[in-house]
């Protein structure tokens, strides 16, 4: 089993569109979840920390589920501007008082929207 | 702003050729991190540093080393490159101190990547 599993999609939507991306991951001694934006080509991009009670920026807004390890990420009135490949991300556990910690990366849900 | 630079953009290299790939990073991070992005694979982590001469052991480390010999750059070092090698290679940097809310602990800062293509 993948530590980070998340539909590869694509997901093609209409501009407008609410799309919603699930992960799922593995390790219980996650402390540290993200969602990361990746465009064609280019570097993986900090899009936003989700944190345990869930949090909203703009149009996303992520949840997390410890109980189940399942993490989500909704995009609201998409934009042409959100086509890219968004991933999943959690630290490896580890101690909480070095910071000594990596990360594992999902293979990343594409989504294209579309005029 | 956090400024993660890397050396080249586009490389060619001949099988067997030693490769140097370097990364610069300017906010003053303690950790340091290498990765390799393939389609379909996703990135993986292949070493990573907490600390000047530190080192740890990645997921794939096998024909790479690396060397951090100030805490701004960490080098990643393919001592005889093989066509298994080509890829889009990827260095992070991030905080080793937990200050701040747990949300931004953990955070890395990706540069801009190198596409290595070993012939």
């Amino acid at each position: 089993r993948k530590e980070v599993e998340q539909d590869p999609g694509p997901f093609n939507v209409p501009e407008g569109a609410t799309v919603a991306f699930n992960c799922t991951y593995s390790n219980s001694a996650s402390q540290s979840f993200f969602w990361y934006r990746q465009d064609c080509r280019k570097e993986p991009k900090l899009l936003m920390s989700v944190y345990s009670s869930g949090n909203e920026d703009g149009r996303f807004t992520a949840q997390l589920n410890r109980a189940s390890q399942y993490i989500s990420l909704l995009i609201r009135d998409s934009k042409l501007s959100d086509s890219a490949t968004y991933l999943c991300v959690v630290n490896r556990g580890g101690t909480l008082d070095t910071g000594r910690r990596a990360l594992t990366f999902g293979s990343g849900t594409r989504l294209q929207v579309q005029p | 702003d956090v400024k993660v630079t890397q050396s080249s953009r586009y490389l060619v290299k001949r099988t067997g050729e030693k490769v140097f790939l370097e990364c610069v990073q300017d906010m003053d991070h303690e950790n340091m991190f290498w990765y390799r992005q393939d389609p379909g694979l996703g990135l993986r982590l292949i070493y990573f540093s907490y600390d000047v001469k530190m080192k740890e052991k990645g997921d794939i480390p096998e024909g790479y080393s690396v060397s951090r010999e100030k805490k701004e750059r960490f080098s990643l070092i393919l001592e005889s490159a093989s066509t298994n090698q080509t890829s889009m290679y990827l260095c992070a940097s991030s905080f080793s101190q937990l200050a701040g809310p747990p949300h931004t602990w953990d955070t890395q800062y990706f540069g801009p990547g190198t596409r290595l293509t070993v012939l």
